[in-house]
């Protein structure tokens, strides 16, 4: 089983380019999530969609957007990546039941200089 | 308002030795859930153990155990027998989203671990 797969799992961009993180599942998960990772700030919710067809923000949304494609994929786009954008993104699904764990991708390392 | 708290940034313990990590949490969900991941330095989420809001024990999954004070409103983890492998960074969560159905998870900033031999 892939689980949860993200791409591309390295980036470097230049300050105002745009790039789409892909992630998809094969869970048949009905939420997904973005989350960023910085040092001494833990993870922070980007955006999540709690169901096909559904989008909300999270702790983080400035800078970014989300296409819930279908019930496997759901995407990341910088429109123009920021230096403050640096950071590991992570994608993750889940059943939506309180009591149901959060399956990760591998993460993201993206730069932006 | 800071929903899931870790207040120690990081910590050494002996192997061999059991050693607790802290975790405090604020919701007004009556139904919740606790979660603890582990990070090692490869960088992927572990998922190590889950603690319900309406459990009466505390949730153990071999070596992992959850410290569940439900009037205290922390969620500790107890590691026993600490090994080298037990290395990484320790994240908290809260799933809340009963009333509103949105089941976001919530993350605490994490504390690191480091197991000296």
């Amino acid at each position: 089983n892939a689980g949860v797969t993200q791409t591309p799992k390295f980036q470097v961009l230049k300050t105002g380019q745009s790039m789409t993180l892909q992630c998809a599942q094969d869970m048949n998960h009905n939420s997904m999530y973005w989350y960023r990772q910085d040092p001494g700030m833990g993870l922070r919710l980007i955006y999540y969609s709690a169901s096909e067809g559904t989008t909300d923000k999270g702790e983080v949304p400035n800078g970014y957007n989300v296409s819930r494609l279908n019930k496997r994929e759901f995407s990341l786009r910088l429109e123009s990546a920021a230096p403050s954008q640096t950071s590991v993104y992570f994608c993750a699904s889940s059943a939506p039941t309180v009591n149901t764990e959060a399956f990760f991708g591998q993460g993201t390392r993206l730069t932006v200089v | 308002a800071q929903k899931i708290t870790q207040t120690q940034p990081g910590m050494f313990v002996q192997e061999k030795e059991a050693v607790t990590l802290d975790c405090t949490y604020d919701t007004s969900d009556p139904s919740y859930g606790l979660f603890w991941y582990k990070q090692p330095s490869s960088g992927e989420m572990i998922f190590l153990i889950y603690q319900g809001s309406y459990d009466q024990q505390n949730a153990t999954e071999g070596r992992y155990s959850l410290n569940f004070q439900k009037a205290r409103k922390s969620a500790n983890l107890v590691i026993s027998a600490s090994q080298l492998g037990d290395s990484a960074m320790y994240f908290c969560a809260m799933r809340e989203g009963y009333t509103s159905g949105t089941y976001k998870y919530i993350f605490g900033t994490g504390t690191r671990l480091k197991v000296l031999a």
